[in-house]
């Protein structure tokens, strides 16, 4: 069974701090890796896509690795700023025949003070 | 375009009763899944349906069913609500099988 853990849990840091936030996955047979931001009490909003033959992906400011053998993924956040306070949730596709079965991590609250 | 849209957005009911919630995909979307998230947790796979068809069913008992309409919305189904049913009800909508989810913002339900 997939088992996606998130660390730290919790994250506080001054703004414009860079910072990653780490996702380790317990079987490594993945299709893909979904990076998702959530604000209190609302939906889960994209960031980013990796696919299993993918290294990183980059958005603006984000930064997605993936290292399927050692079934770990970082997230990493450049010049962090207030607007980035949030919880951000790795998901896993265990495979292709899987289709949207997307298992989740509990996610890391991350506030970035002004 | 409009995003994925869910139906309502929050929900108050008594334990024993039944609830519908509904989702709407994004535009040219063929699947949808629903996951339940309790508060403080990850997000929980109930089901998804693609093409109309049941494609993956989670670890939920048989009072949670759905279904997929000819234009591609769909219905979660929860019946004798139990409190601990408690949770933010999440839709989600990809072009195809296995392509990137993209979420609804949510019904919160509240079993009293």
């Amino acid at each position: 069974k997939q088992e996606v853990t998130q660390i730290p849990a919790a994250l506080s840091v001054p703004e414009g701090e860079n910072l990653v936030l780490n996702c380790s996955f317990t079987d490594s047979a993945i299709y893909n890796l979904q990076w998702f931001r959530q604000d209190p009490g609302k939906g889960l909003t994209s960031l980013l896509l990796i696919q299993s033959s993918q290294r990183e992906q980059t958005s603006g400011r984000l930064n997605a690795s993936l290292d399927k053998s050692s079934g770990r993924s970082t997230l990493y956040i450049a010049a962090s700023q207030p607007g980035d306070s949030a919880t951000y949730l790795c998901a896993v596709r265990p495979g292709e025949t899987s289709g949207s079965r997307l298992t989740f991590g509990e996610g890391t609250q991350l506030t970035v003070n002004p | 375009d409009a995003g994925v849209t869910q139906s309502p957005t929050h929900l108050i009911k008594t334990r024993g009763q039944h609830v519908t919630l509904r989702c709407s995909p994004i535009s040219g979307h063929k699947s949808v899944s629903w996951y339940q998230q309790v508060l403080g947790q990850g997000p929980q796979f109930i089901f998804q349906y693609y093409e109309k068809e049941e494609r993956g069913r989670g670890n939920f008992p048989d009072r949670f069913s759905a279904r997929q309409f000819p234009n591609y919305s769909s219905e979660l189904n929860v019946n004798a609500l139990l409190l601990g049913d408690s949770a933010l009800y999440l839709c989600a909508s990809s072009s195809s099988y296995a392509t990137e989810a993209f979420f609804g913002q949510g019904t919160r339900l509240t079993v009293v």
